[in-house]
């Protein structure tokens, strides 16, 4: 049982060029969300996801695409790099959407985009 | 809105004093509070949550929080300190309602330093 598994853990892209960050998760969650953690700001919401073929918006969402055609699987996308992207990228995955239900996280991506 | 504010960027304290990590909240309707701890170069890892009932909840590591409804605070606490504690501490609000269920809103993070 490996819970959250991200990749690549590292990338280093130049500005306009594009990427996908691959999440898997084998837990059978139904909820699986991107977050952006910079430095003094906590962790950001990107995008969403409440079920298989589901996506959703979240708090900064402008500049990535999400897509969960697989259950297991959220992909974040990148179309056109911008340095203001640079940062530490976590996928979490939780049972529900319920009040009870932890989110559990994977161990990042850190982007530098040049 | 649902909100949670940290109002320490860090936390200092020596081995074996009690530590405790400020955490306050402001939420529509009941909070479901939860704290995350994250270790240099990983990902975040769940210690406990608040839902409802007995306002100290016991989570990992000994690590406990107590949840106080008139003050809008969830404070980590633990007893005595180690230096594997140090780390970054997230506080987080769960939304529960419409559309957004599920979302969590995170502090900015407090970093604790334990010294030996």
């Amino acid at each position: 049982n490996a819970g959250v598994t991200q990749t690549p853990k590292f990338r280093v892209l130049k500005t306009g060029q594009s990427m996908t960050l691959l999440c898997a998760q084998d837990m059978n969650h139904e909820y699986m969300y991107w977050y952006r953690q910079d430095p003094g700001m906590g962790l950001r919401l990107i995008h969403y996801s409440v079920g298989e073929g589901t996506t959703a918006k979240g708090e900064v969402p402008d500049g990535y695409n999400v897509s969960r055609l697989k259950k297991q699987n959220f992909l974040l996308g990148l179309e056109s790099a911008a340095p203001s992207q640079t940062s530490v990228y976590f996928c979490a995955s939780s049972e529900t959407g319920l009040k009870y239900n932890e989110q559990f996280f994977g161990p990042g991506t850190r982007l530098t985009v040049l | 809105a649902q909100s949670v504010a940290q109002p320490e960027d860090q936390v200092n304290v020596a081995e074996g004093n009690p530590l405790t990590v400020k955490c306050t909240y402001s939420v529509s309707g009941n909070p479901y509070l939860f704290w995350y701890v994250q270790y240099p170069n990983r990902g975040l890892q769940f210690l406990l949550k608040y839902i409802t009932g007995d306002n100290l909840v016991k989570g990992s590591y000994g690590f406990e929080a107590e949840f106080n409804k008139s003050q809008t605070s969830f404070h980590l606490k633990k007893p005595s300190a180690l230096v594997s504690d140090s780390a970054l501490y997230f506080c987080a609000v769960r939304d529960v309602r419409g559309s957004t269920l599920g979302r969590l809103y995170f502090g900015r993070g407090t970093q604790l330093t334990v010294w030996p």
